[in-house]
């Protein structure tokens, strides 16, 4: 099993442009999660899914959309890139079957630099 | 939301035990404790979870004291390579969409 992976691993942006962050699991999990984490700083929620279909906001959702079209896949989207944006992007995922039910598996980031 | 508190940084020596505390005193009844590690340029990893008392892995152990106000992460005989930053985490079972991450502790191990 891959686990959690991520596309890209790194981009540059400049101010205003989109782009839309890959994450995939391979675990059937049920639910999938977008962080970003600043540097020096823990990781805050950004969006986060508990199925196919479905989406809600975390802690700092402004100027980001996402979409769960497949169970597998959680997309986060930055429709007009800002310098304040940039960051590392860590995606997870999780199950609700499991035992330690808290427990996420990450992805291994995706460094996003906007100019 | 449970708020965490724990320190900002701690040094030890190779083979020393190392015990990080944590402090949550608006914990929730139906709240869990749960410890992540994170290396540099990588995503947290999962080390350990409990609600109280005490709960041992292969990784580390977790004392958790009845009033549930705190919580201590004990890592036997570190190596150089448990140096990483560890976060404490406290939120609802079955929601971790309630999760939040501090700012960890970092750990830094010397030879």
């Amino acid at each position: 099993n891959a686990g959690v992976t991520q596309t890209p691993k790194f981009r540059v942006l400049k101010t205003g442009q989109s782009m839309t962050l890959l994450c995939a699991q391979d675990m059937n999990h049920e639910y999938m999660y977008w962080y970003r984490q600043d540097p020096g700083m823990g990781l805050r929620l950004i969006h986060y899914s508990v199925g196919e279909g479905t989406t809600a906001k975390g802690e700092v959702p402004d100027g980001y959309n996402v979409s769960r079209l497949k169970k597998q896949n959680f997309l986060l989207g930055l429709e007009s890139a800002a310098p304040s944006q940039t960051s590392v992007y860590f995606c997870a995922s999780s199950s609700i079957s499991r035992g330690n039910d808290n427990e996420q598996f990450f992805g291994p980031g995706t460094r996003l630099t906007v100019l | 939301l449970a708020k965490t508190t724990q320190p900002i940084s701690m040094d030890s020596y190779e083979g020393q035990e190392v015990n990080i505390t944590c402090s949550h005193n608006n914990i929730a009844t139906n709240d869990y404790i749960t410890w992540y590690q994170q290396f540099p340029s990588q995503g947290p990893r999962f080390i350990i979870q409990g609600y109280k008392t005490k709960v041992t892995n292969e990784v580390a152990s977790l004392f958790i004291p009845a009033d549930r106000k705190s919580s201590t992460l004990s890592l036997p005989r570190v190596s150089l390579s448990d140096t990483a930053v560890y976060y404490c985490l406290v939120g609802p079972y079955s929601s971790a969409s309630k999760i939040i991450f501090g700012s960890g502790t970092r750990l830094s191990i010397r030879p």
